[in-house]
């Protein structure tokens, strides 16, 4: 299996902060990333896929970069709604592996 | 509008069967995949496996192979997940996904699933 590693497990930052997530591949997955944000109680929502491509209808302060093994998710002015966690999704070979998450406090 | 529906919260006792299911509508069922993700209390998520409505061809993660069965009956556009005899460590959130391409674009809303004597 990949195994996807991200960074931070858990941060706190302030509304108006730019964030930066990152997520690191076992192996070269090219560019088969996508992002998952999950509020508590809810399912997860698709973010980001294909490592930049913004999901129609999410707000264009998030946006992600890197290919290879080494992935970024950026939310460029932090709003109270984006408290959340957060997870990376390696879509490059069966079975599509998650990181472990991380989680955003506002 | 896309829609995956998910059966209610269910509670068993360790060695019991159960199968909990998917069903959804606004879409052409057939055309797309659907995953299973596991999520424990408190903790992340866990890729399952994946079925096609169309033909039943199923893969799952070698993590998960032997101890679910994941089925689907396109007559009635639901997806299925299912386990023979039930341990206490199968106590999670279940999420069934569209897949769309390379992405998981919509998620059922979840059942919770508690094992406990």
């Amino acid at each position: 299996d990949i195994q996807m590693t991200q960074s931070p497990s858990s941060l706190s930052a302030s509304v108006g902060d730019r964030v930066t997530i990152t997520c690191r591949a076992s192996q070269n997955i090219n560019i088969y990333l996508n992002w998952y944000q999950q509020k508590p109680g809810k399912a997860p929502k698709l973010l980001i896929y294909a490592v930049s491509s913004l999901q129609s209808g999410v707000p264009s302060r998030f946006s992600g970069s890197g290919s290879g093994t080494d992935f970024t998710l950026t939310i460029s002015s932090l709003q109270p709604e984006d408290s959340a966690s957060y997870y990376c999704q390696q879509s490059y070979t069966i079975p599509y592996t998650f990181g472990q998450g991380t989680k955003l406090e506002i | 509008e896309v829609q995956l529906v998910q059966s209610g919260a269910e509670v068993r006792e360790p060695g019991e069967s159960l199968k909990i299911s998917c069903k959804g509508s606004g879409y052409s069922f057939t055309s797309y995949w659907i995953g299973w993700v596991r999520q424990m209390p408190g903790k992340g998520l866990e890729w399952m496996g994946i079925i096609h409505p169309r033909d039943s061809h199923t893969t799952y993660s070698p993590s998960f192979e032997g101890q679910v069965t994941i089925s689907a009956d396109k007559s009635v556009s639901t997806a299925y997940l299912q386990w023979s005899s039930l341990e206490a460590s199968d106590s999670a959130m279940y999420y069934c996904a569209r897949r769309n391409g390379g992405t998981d674009d919509y998620w059922g809303q979840g059942t919770l699933v508690t094992v406990s004597s």
